[in-house]
C-alpha cells in the first residue's frame, strides 16, 4: 500500500518568514495530493490540493509543488503569521484510499 | 452550511461501557468517513461510506466497533464494550466524491476511557 512520509516533524520561523514541508510518496498510482490545517481542538482543514496533471499551485500566500517523477510534493507559506501556526498533514490518494503523513507542528514567533 | 456536526465533543466512560458518537455529514455530500486520530498512530482510517452504504471497513479495530449509516444526514459509530485504548480523538468527515476530494471534516470527539 501507499507511504506517505513527513518532514520535518515541527518548524519553527520567525514570522514574516517562508515554511517549508515535505512529503514523499510510494505508489506511483497516486494522482491526488491534498494539504491539511489542524488548528488546536478542531478537525483538519483542506488549505489547499493538487493533482498529478499540474506541478505547481498557488492561493495566496500558500502553494504546493508536485514533482512525479520523484514522488514528493512540498507545501510552501510565505510571510508567515502567527496565525499560521497549527499542525500540517499532507496527504496522497490513487483513488482507492486516501494516506496521511505523520503531520508537522509549524510554530510561528511573533 | 454549518460544515459536519459532531456529538458528543466530550465523552468520558468507564471501561466496558458502550459508547455511541454520532455524526451529521454537509448536505448534499454522497461520503462519509470515519477517522480516529492519536498521537502513537495518527489519523486512521476506521470506515468508509458512499450513498449510505459502507465501502470499506478494513480500518475497524474489531468487532467492538461498529458504524451505521441509516440516511443521508446521520451516522454513528459504536464501542462495545470500551477500552482504555479506544480513548482518541474520532472526526467524522464527509465529501463530494471518494477519496480522491477533499474531506471537510467536523471537530471531533475526544473520548478517553477510563
Amino acid at each position: 500500500g501507499e507511504n506517505v512520509e513527513q518532514h520535518p516533524s515541527t518548524l519553527s520561523v520567525q514570522e514574516g518568514d517562508s515554511a517549508v514541508i515535505k512529503c514523499t510518496y510510494s505508489d506511483s498510482a497516486s494522482n491526488y495530493f491534498p494539504w491539511y490545517k489542524q488548528e488546536l481542538g478542531k478537525g483538519p482543514q483542506l488549505i489547499i490540493d493538487i493533482r498529478s496533471n499540474v506541478g505547481e499551485k498557488k492561493d495566496q500566500r500558500i502553494a504546493v509543488t508536485l514533482n512525479k517523477t520523484a514522488k514528493h510534493f512540498s507545501l510552501h507559506i510565505t510571510e508567515t503569521q502567527p496565525e499560521d501556526s497549527a499542525v500540517y498533514f499532507c496527504a496522497a490518494s490513487s483513488g482507492d484510499n486516501l494516506f496521511f503523513g505523520t503531520g508537522t507542528r509549524l510554530t510561528v514567533i511573533p | 452550511d454549518a460544515g459536519v456536526i459532531q456529538s458528543p465533543r466530550h465523552e468520558v466512560t468507564e471501561m466496558g461501557q458502550e459508547v455511541t458518537l454520532r455524526c451529521k455529514p454537509i448536505s448534499g455530500h454522497n461520503s462519509l468517513f470515519w477517522y480516529r486520530q492519536t498521537m502513537m498512530r495518527g489519523l486512521e482510517l476506521l470506515i468508509y461510506f458512499n450513498n449510505n452504504v459502507p465501502i470499506d471497513d478494513s480500518g475497524m479495530p474489531e468487532d467492538r466497533f461498529s458504524a451505521k449509516m441509516p440516511n443521508a444526514s446521520f451516522s454513528t459509530l459504536k464501542i462495545q464494550p470500551s477500552e482504555p485504548r479506544d480513548s482518541a480523538v474520532y472526526f467524522c468527515a464527509s465529501s463530494l466524491g471518494q477519496y480522491n476530494s477533499p474531506l471537510h471534516f467536523g471537530n471531533g470527539t475526544r473520548l478517553t476511557v477510563t
